[in-house]
Parts: C-alpha cells; structure tokens; sequence
C-alpha cells in the first residue's frame, strides 16, 4: 500500500456541489499538507496542519476548507465547486521532527474537474 | 516573500546526453533546498535535498545538485540521461520549519531516443 493514499483519484463534479478529497497516511508523520497543481504554477499551498488541533491556511487557501480528523486522515473539501478550482491535488505529508530534513512524501493526486 | 524560479518550463536532450536544470531562489535566508520529480499520472517524488554543508548534494536516481548561495541558484545535473528520466521537475524552497514549501513552476524534460 502507498505510504500517502489519496481518493479517489478523479472526479467531475458539477458547479455548486460540495465535494470532499480525502487523504490517509500510514508514514506516522505529524505534519500534512493539501496542494493544488495547475499548469504552468507549479504547486501552491492551501491548507496544512502540524497535529490535529492545529490548522492553517496557506497560499490559496479561499474556498477551500479541510478537517484533520485523525493524525493519519485530512480532508479537504471545494464547499461549493466553480469551474476554476479545476486542477491536480496533492495532499502530502512530513516529519515534525526534521525540520524539513526529510522534505515531503506526495500522494498520486486527485484529478478534479468542475464543470 | 520567498519564491522559486525555473526559467525553463521545457527542455529536450538526446539519451546519453548530460542535464542541467536551472532553479533560482529568492528568500532573506538560506532556505532548505529541494528537488523533486513527477512522473506522469504520479505524485512528486524527492529527488535530493540541501541544508546545510557540501554545496554539492547526491539524489536518487544519479541526479545531484549544486548550492551556489552567490547566484541564489540549486541547479540539479545529471552526467547521462536515461529516457526513464524523461519527467517534469520541480525546485523548492522552505524555512527551517519547514510549514511553507514553495515550488517552481517546473520544466518538463523530454528524453529523444
């Protein structure tokens, strides 16, 4: 099994539906991340969290919600899709301890498109 | 605020032919310094890191890289390239606590036979 699992892995949802992308990690790791792709951008940060009480926003982080529901789950949820929230995510996870000594472990990415 | 640059969104070489990916950062300190690389339908995978010391860092794969701090640069090279290789990489950047990676935009390599 993959170390980070991301579901499912594409999806087409229409304008205005809420939808959820998941993500589990069996790493251990403390720290995870939600990223967005987009070609020609490059990865930007949406949300991360250090533990389970602890959220924050990152780079892009408008219309986007998450829930950190365990140390291995975090969800990241489109409250009301629009067409421009279309794009590759990644959720990914890292060590607390390293201090980015170990950098990040990526899941394959959810392909969403919204229509 | 930080950021990363790779001013070559595509790039083509012949197999057996060396590589060289060019990556400039922009931060106040000497950030971490990442290379990854993405395979199709794949998630990122960590290619080689720098933080501190030998300016020159050994990666997976037989990539490696070079901090030169004077051109605020991390360039990553690799004497022959395989058509395995042929992905798209990305440069990045964070602080030492390591909670705001950012990445460039990525080049994509292509690999002629």
């Amino acid at each position: 099994d993959a170390d980070v699992t991301q579901t499912p892995r594409n999806r087409i949802t229409k304008t205005g539906k809420r939808i959820m992308l998941e993500c589990s990690q069996t790493k251990g790791h403390d720290r995870m991340y939600w990223y967005r792709q987009d070609p020609g951008l490059g990865l930007r940060l949406i949300y991360y969290s250090f533990d389970v009480k602890d959220i924050n926003k990152g780079e892009i982080s408008d219309g986007y919600s998450v829930s950190r529901q365990a140390q291995a789950k975090f969800s990241l949820s489109l409250e009301s899709a629009i067409p421009n929230q279309t794009a590759l995510y990644f959720c990914a996870t890292s060590d607390q301890g390293g201090q980015g000594a170990y950098g990040y472990t990526f899941g394959s990415g959810t392909r969403l498109t919204v229509v | 605020a930080q950021s990363v640059t790779q001013p070559d969104i595509h790039i083509t070489v012949s197999e057996g032919a060396s590589l060289e990916l060019r990556c400039n950062y922009s931060y106040g300190a000497t950030p971490y310094l990442f290379w990854y690389v993405q395979s199709p339908g794949q998630g990122l995978q960590l290619l080689l890191k720098y933080f501190s010391g030998d300016t020159l860092v050994q990666g997976i794969k037989g990539f490696e890289a070079e901090f030169k701090r004077s051109q605020s640069s991390f360039n990553l090279r690799k004497p022959s390239v395989h058509w395995s290789d042929a992905a798209e990489y990305f440069c990045a950047v964070a602080p030492y606590n390591n909670n705001d990676m950012r990445f460039g935009a990525g080049t994509r390599l292509t690999v002629k036979p």
